[in-house]
């Protein structure tokens, strides 16, 4: 089963809201980080939170560890028209120097309604 | 300061074909991944490389799919006897070290197998 699960997988606000995505995963984490992708273009990079940290700011973002839980949120604040987009979160796994790449879930496809 | 770029942004190949991916990584950056992302699907890591080394190709099919990245020149993701179940994007990321750093997204590459 994916590592990283997105929910919920669609979510519509009116501009102005604010956003709230989560992420579980199932394996010890060295961090985990979000990640924006805008249709038909690649990722870019939101925000990263190791293992050893709760909270997280930058920007109109927050981002939020639970490790007890192996949970995230993402919380976009005062939402607007250009944030519609696909949300990813993706975890760097504990793997004790096995692969280093993420493990993505499907996403959540955020739509922001003018 | 360039980002990742990848070339060609939309590769169209006839089935039996071979594709050929380049990933150029950012200045400075000596990791590279490759991540492929089926329709309607989170990304998936398939191979993490540095200069001349393949580190781990745990994601990377059996078959037909071969990665590397040369002391000189972009790192080569090479798709053999391309089938439609190919059809994907390809994302090529870098980072400066392996561990627990941010991996900076090229913009993908878009294969379409006919």
């Amino acid at each position: 089963s994916q590592q990283g699960e997105e929910d919920p997988q669609a979510l519509s606000i009116q501009e102005g809201e604010n956003a709230t995505m989560n992420c579980s995963y199932k394996t010890s984490i060295n961090n985990l980080q979000w990640y924006r992708q805008n249709s038909g273009r690649g990722l870019v990079h939101l925000i990263l939170i190791r293992s050893n940290e709760r909270e997280k700011h930058s920007g109109r973002l927050r981002v939020t560890l639970d490790t007890s839980k192996k949970s995230s949120s993402l919380l976009i604040t005062a939402s607007r028209a250009a944030d519609t987009a696909s949300y990813f979160c993706a975890t760097d796994p504990d793997s004790g120097g096995g692969a280093d790449g993420l493990t993505f879930g499907k996403g959540t496809h955020l739509i922001i309604q003018p | 300061n360039a980002g990742v770029m990848q070339n060609p942004r939309h590769l169209v190949r006839r089935r039996g074909q071979e594709a050929r991916l380049r990933c150029s990584p950012m200045k400075g950056h000596s990791h590279v991944y490759w991540y492929r992302q089926l329709p309607e699907e989170g990304l998936k890591f398939m191979v993490y490389l540095q200069k001349e080394n393949i580190i781990d190709e745990s994601g990377m099919p059996k078959e037909r799919f071969s990665a590397e990245f040369p002391k000189e020149g972009p790192s080569i993701l090479r798709i053999q006897q391309v089938v439609r179940g190919d059809s994907a994007a390809y994302f090529c990321a870098s980072s400066d070290q392996g561990y627990y750093n941010e991996q900076f997204f090229g913009p993908g590459t878009r294969l379409t197998v006919l």
